[in-house]
């Protein structure tokens, strides 16, 4: 079946404007989460969806930073006025929160260039 | 802040030979996985070990876990030029289904 998906795979955007990613998870997966990797660094949580609950948005790095999940399945993740320290690629995944199974598959990235 | 951390941050090696890497973290987990990634892009899941578990195989993939040590190795055997990538640990702790990852290990497999 198919993969996550995320688009676009590349947006270059001026410094002050808005954007918005999107992820569209396996089908059937109930958790969404949301990473950012600056280049030459690991992963750093963003934001995580389960099913119909409230979701985690502890990682969001300012109030610039906003996510939604509808109908629990697409995600989009908006940055408001971007900054040039935003540029990195975001990163989501999503997983089926069976007992036990914290596998995540990824989607391949969006880069973001904020110039 | 970062629970898992890589050792090395990087690893340059001949086709044919055995890799190694090593990820130590700081709190009890329940799991720890491993994830490869290709230049830059999504991850690829590798392998998960639970807490209770001290060795997992996965084709060339051979894992251990040892929590006395708060510590686990990715060894890869009869590396090929497409292991090339970035290796990550990630762990999951208590109740929470957020896996925090470390800033990984780049793997250069020279043919």
């Amino acid at each position: 079946g198919a993969g996550v998906s995320q688009s676009p795979s590349n947006k270059v955007t001026e410094k002050g404007k808005d954007v918005e990613l999107r992820c569209d998870p396996i089908s059937g997966h109930t958790a969404l989460y949301w990473y950012r990797q600056s280049l030459g660094q690991g992963l750093e949580f963003l934001i995580y969806f389960q099913g119909n609950s409230a979701p985690d948005k502890s990682g969001l790095p300012s109030d610039r930073f906003s996510a939604e999940r509808t109908g629990g399945s697409v995600s989009t993740l908006t940055i408001q006025r971007t900054q040039q320290e935003d540029s990195a690629v975001y990163l989501c995944a999503s997983s089926s929160r069976d007992r036990g199974a914290y596998e995540q598959y990824f989607g391949p990235g969006t880069r973001l260039t904020v110039t | 802040s970062q629970q898992g951390e890589e050792d090395p941050q990087a690893l340059s090696i001949q086709e044919g030979e055995n890799a190694t890497m090593n990820c130590s973290y700081k709190t009890s987990i329940n799991n720890l996985q491993w994830y490869r990634q290709n230049s830059g892009r999504g991850l690829v899941h590798l392998i998960l070990i639970r807490s209770n578990e001290r060795e997992k195989h996965s084709g060339r993939l051979r894992v251990t876990l040892d929590t006395s040590k708060k510590s686990s190795s990715l060894l890869i055997t009869a590396s090929r030029a497409a292991d090339t990538a970035s290796y990550f640990c990630a762990t999951a702790s208590g109740g929470s289904y957020i896996p925090t990852f470390g800033r990984g290990t780049s793997l250069i497999v020279h043919p």
